[in-house]
């Protein structure tokens, strides 16, 4: 059982470049999220998805784009990269039934230079 | 505002000895509370939930956390510090009406002392 999987799980861009992180969850969980986590300030969320083909902002959304295409896919795109998205990205989904928790994928370490 | 206040950045304790880490939230909605642990180069592991009844929730590796409405806390305990406990510790608050979004707090660095 796969779980949530990134990729990938390390990345070096220049300034200006664009690309796409994927996540990937084999659990039919209905909900997906991309945080950011930055040192000392915990991991703050981007965007999140409550079910195919729906997207909504999160607390940073800006310089980032998400697609939904499918349930078990959550993309997260960046256009043009800037130094200030240097982060570990992480993924997470949970069921739409109360009293469960989110599970998280193991992280893409993201350097912008 | 809804946020959550983990008001120790670094703790060193000495194995063997006893843990708590302190978790504090501002939150509007009743709140689901979670403990995530994560060690170096990792992803985040669920150590414990609560949701409701028992304010004293057991998790795993022998954490337990209690939920104190009153004082809006959710402090993590262990009674017996083992080194492979090394790790950053997060505090999460959510709730069932946002979706599963959760709020983390600043994290809380622990290394144990041999």
């Amino acid at each position: 059982n796969a779980g949530v999987t990134q990729t990938p799980k390390f990345r070096v861009l220049k300034t200006g470049q664009s690309m796409t992180l994927l996540c990937a969850q084999d659990m039919n969980h209905e909900y997906m999220y991309w945080y950011r986590q930055d040192p000392g300030m915990g991991l703050r969320l981007i965007h999140y998805s409550v079910g195919e083909g729906t997207t909504a902002k999160g607390e940073v959304p800006d310089g980032y784009n998400v697609s939904r295409l499918k349930k078990q896919n959550f993309l997260l795109g960046l256009e043009s990269a800037a130094p200030s998205q240097t982060s570990v990205y992480f993924c997470a989904s949970t069921s739409n039934n109360q009293n469960t928790e989110a599970f998280f994928g193991q992280g893409t370490r993201l350097t912008v230079v | 505002a809804q946020s959550v206040t983990q008001p120790d950045i670094h703790i060193t304790v000495s194995e063997g000895a006893s843990l708590e880490l302190r978790c504090n939230y501002s939150y509007g909605a009743t709140p689901y509370l979670f403990w995530y642990v994560q060690s170096p180069g990792q992803g985040l592991q669920l150590l414990l939930k609560y949701f409701s009844g028992d304010t004293l929730v057991q998790g795993i590796k022998g954490f337990e956390a209690e939920f104190k409405r009153s004082q809006s806390s959710f402090n993590l305990r262990k009674p017996s510090v083992h080194w492979s406990d090394a790790a950053e510790y997060f505090c999460a608050v959510g709730s069932y009406n946002q979706g599963g979004k959760l709020i983390f707090g600043q994290g809380t660095e622990l290394s144990v002392k041999p």
